[in-house]
């Protein structure tokens, strides 16, 4: 059972645009939700992370919405760029072990 | 210059073979984690261990060993139990294994079958 579903699986995006990533949980202890880019070859890095207190957290271009009571969390690209052509993981957190969303491709059109 | 070393790069295990897959950190972290990633489905936990000597399994330890003598290490062992072993494994650390923190990931090993 996927506690994380990640959606969607694939993303295209043109050059200067947002670009999207949702991602929806059900269990109400996880307490830390972070997002993780990879490229190939590549371990996950961590991009930016959220805990259930706050509802936006902003970093530069990226950006995450969250809210409690849908149990959604979403990740903002703003003004997308060739180089975020990359893997995208969400993930949720609780008692120290990780749940992954199954990843997001995006590509980003020059 | 602080991070996860994973060794090696790229593996090659034959029929009935135990492989072991290094991890290192010198990050000072006190829980490690091993995940197996394959195509379209995420991450998943194969074994992660909280503090020195202590280590529980994840959802897919089957066919999988780990050991944590040292808190800088956290070796993988892939036994010839392990049917399908053909994957890209990651090592992550986080400073605790029991609060919400984040995880740093090495560069992977890909295990393949000969």
């Amino acid at each position: 059972q996927q506690q994380v579903k990640q959606s969607p699986q694939s993303l295209i995006v043109q050059k200067g645009g947002i670009s999207i990533i949702n991602c929806a949980y059900e269990n109400t202890a996880f307490d830390y939700f972070p997002w993780y880019q990879q490229f190939p070859g590549k371990g996950p890095a961590l991009l930016i992370a959220i805990r259930p207190d706050v509802s936006e957290k902003k970093e530069g271009r990226f950006t995450i919405s969250f809210n409690k009571s849908a149990k959604q969390f979403s990740l903002h690209i703003m003004d997308s760029q060739p180089g975020d052509s990359a893997t995208y993981f969400c993930a949720a957190s609780t008692s120290g072990q990780f749940y992954f969303g199954t990843g997001t491709s995006l590509t980003v059109i020059p | 210059d602080g991070g996860i070393t994973q060794s090696p790069k790229y593996l090659f295990r034959k029929e009935g073979q135990n492989v072991t897959l290094s991890c290192e950190q010198n990050l000072n972290h006190d829980a490690m984690y091993w995940y197996r990633q394959d195509p379209g489905q995420g991450l998943r936990l194969i074994y992660y261990s909280q503090i020195v000597n202590d280590f529980q399994k994840g959802d897919i330890a089957e066919g999988y060993s780990v050991s944590r003598e040292k808190k800088e290490s956290f070796p993988l062992t892939v036994t010839s139990a392990q049917k399908n072993p053909t994957a890209f494994y990651l090592c992550a650390s986080s400073i605790s294994g029991s609060l919400g923190q984040p995880q740093h990931f090495g560069d992977g090993t890909r295990l393949s079958i000969l």
